[in-house]
């Protein structure tokens, strides 16, 4: 069975600044993807960013990027030049891709990131 | 705009009655998901559509939810016999088969008194 941890029940991080949202998973599947949404209060989840386990890079997107360390089964969301509008609840995911899975995924408990101005 | 929609945003109901949800996923997308997510938690997955054809259920569900999606458009979700922990934010997700990537609607907020 998968799982996702997320260790941080809450981050602060100065605006400007960059912060580092945990996630490690567990799977005993060779092939699968790790996603990090970004909910806020309004409760829409909003992709981020994607990673997949055979990528040999890690992901970037904006100001977003994914530092994925396989050995470790980690995949942590680094945010750089913290904005007011960042904070929000940030999900760690991660999908199996097996056939038979129809890409479902499997979220972490979440992290409630606060942005100070 | 051409996103995920769910209907109504936010449900109050008292114990006992049945209450239905709507979820209507981008046009193009084949796959259809629902999940669960209480105060505090993330989402847990439902069941999962793919075109009409409901694939897979997980046993969170229990005899008291349906799902359905009738020509492969939108869906409902039904809860029949509310009971209080049914209380949560009913999330629904659409993705197109090829990349998997899921958008999610705003969510339906259910409060059962």
């Amino acid at each position: 069975a998968q799982k996702i941890t997320q260790t941080q029940p809450g981050m602060f991080v100065q605006e400007k600044e960059a912060v580092t949202l945990d996630c490690t998973y567990d799977t005993s599947d060779p092939s699968y993807g790790l996603f990090w949404y970004k909910q806020p209060s309004s409760g829409e989840m909003i992709f981020l960013i994607y990673q997949g386990s055979y990528d040999q890079q890690n992901a970037t997107e904006g100001r977003y990027s994914l530092n994925f360390q396989k050995a470790r089964k980690s995949a942590n969301l680094v945010i750089s030049a913290s904005q007011l509008g960042d904070s929000a609840m940030y999900f760690c995911a991660m999908r199996d891709d097996k056939e038979t899975s129809g890409s479902r995924l499997t979220f972490g408990e979440g992290t409630q990131l606060t942005v100070n101005p | 705009d051409t996103g995920v929609s769910q209907d109504p945003r936010h449900k109050i109901t008292k114990r006992g009655q049945n209450v239905t949800f709507r979820c209507d996923p981008i046009s193009e997308h084949n796959r259809l998901y629902w999940y669960r997510q209480t105060l505090g938690q993330g989402p847990e997955f439902l069941t999962y559509f793919q075109n009409e054809a409901q694939l897979e259920k997980s046993r969170l569900l229990s005899d008291r939810f349906s799902a359905e999606r009738p020509k492969g458009s939108f869906s409902t979700l039904e809860i029949q016999r509310t009971e209080q922990g049914d209380s949560a934010m009913y999330l629904c997700a659409s993705s197109p088969v090829l990349t998997g990537e899921l958008f999610f609607g705003e969510g339906s907020r259910l409060t059962v008194l």
